[in-house]
């Protein structure tokens, strides 16, 4: 089975750096997806690991460790903006379709 | 142009009735999804079509039963419904191959039970 656990809820000013951990319970998996969904709204993709190592997409970076079972999601120069919730997510090795999300954290940026 | 379409935004309806939510998704992908959000917004797979066919059933109940009439259509009818029933409905599409990995997600339908 997976098993996906994440902190319920982070707080962060603007401007400052903020990571998000995801640990993972898995019997296999093609990488790492994270998702932003804001109150009201639908989850979209920001950014995906196939290796372990860190991936950059502007503000936004993702860090994947298969060792240690364990993946982050980093956000920089934190805008008001950026305050969502954020879902680690993997996609099943046994059956292509299925993806399974994590708990959710939501990521309050105060001014 | 909206990539993934839902109707309706917004359903609401009493106990053992039936209803039904639409999707269409314009991205030409294969496969497509119906995921519930509850309201602790935990996300979790209920289908999946490729191509036209059932590829995935989670344990739900059978009274949702999905409908695909066509690969960029996939509609969900609930009977009998229960105040349980009562979420947020999502509707994805992705397509397999170099960014299998991205699904599109829809607005939503946020159905709640009286």
């Amino acid at each position: 089975g997976q098993s996906l656990e994440q902190p319920s809820e982070v707080t962060a000013v603007e401007g400052a750096i903020v990571q998000i951990n995801c640990t993972y319970q898995t019997s296999g998996f093609y990488g790492l997806s994270w998702y932003q969904q804001h109150d009201g709204g639908a989850p979209t993709f920001l950014s995906y690991n196939a290796l372990d190592g860190l991936e950059e997409t502007g503000r936004f970076s993702s860090f994947l460790s298969r060792s240690d079972s364990y993946g982050y999601l980093l956000l920089q120069e934190l805008q008001m903006k950026d305050s969502a919730s954020y879902f680690c997510a993997v996609r099943s090795l046994y059956n292509f379709n299925k993806f399974y999300f994590g708990s959710g954290t939501k990521l309050n940026v105060k001014p | 142009d909206t990539a993934v379409s839902q109707t309706p935004k917004y359903l609401v309806t009493q106990m053992g009735n039936d209803k039904s939510i639409k999707c269409e998704q314009n991205l030409g992908h294969d496969t497509m999804y119906w995921y519930k959000q509850d309201s602790k917004k935990f996300l979790k797979i209920m289908f999946s079509y490729n191509n036209k066919e059932l590829i995935i059933n989670e344990t739900v109940p059978n009274r949702f039963s999905p409908k695909s009439p066509d690969k960029a259509h996939l509609n969900l009818h609930i009977n009998s419904l229960e105040l349980g029933d009562s979420a947020v409905y999502f509707c994805a599409s992705s397509q397999p191959g170099l960014a299998e990995y991205e699904q599109y997600f829809g607005p939503g339908t946020r159905l709640t039970v009286t």
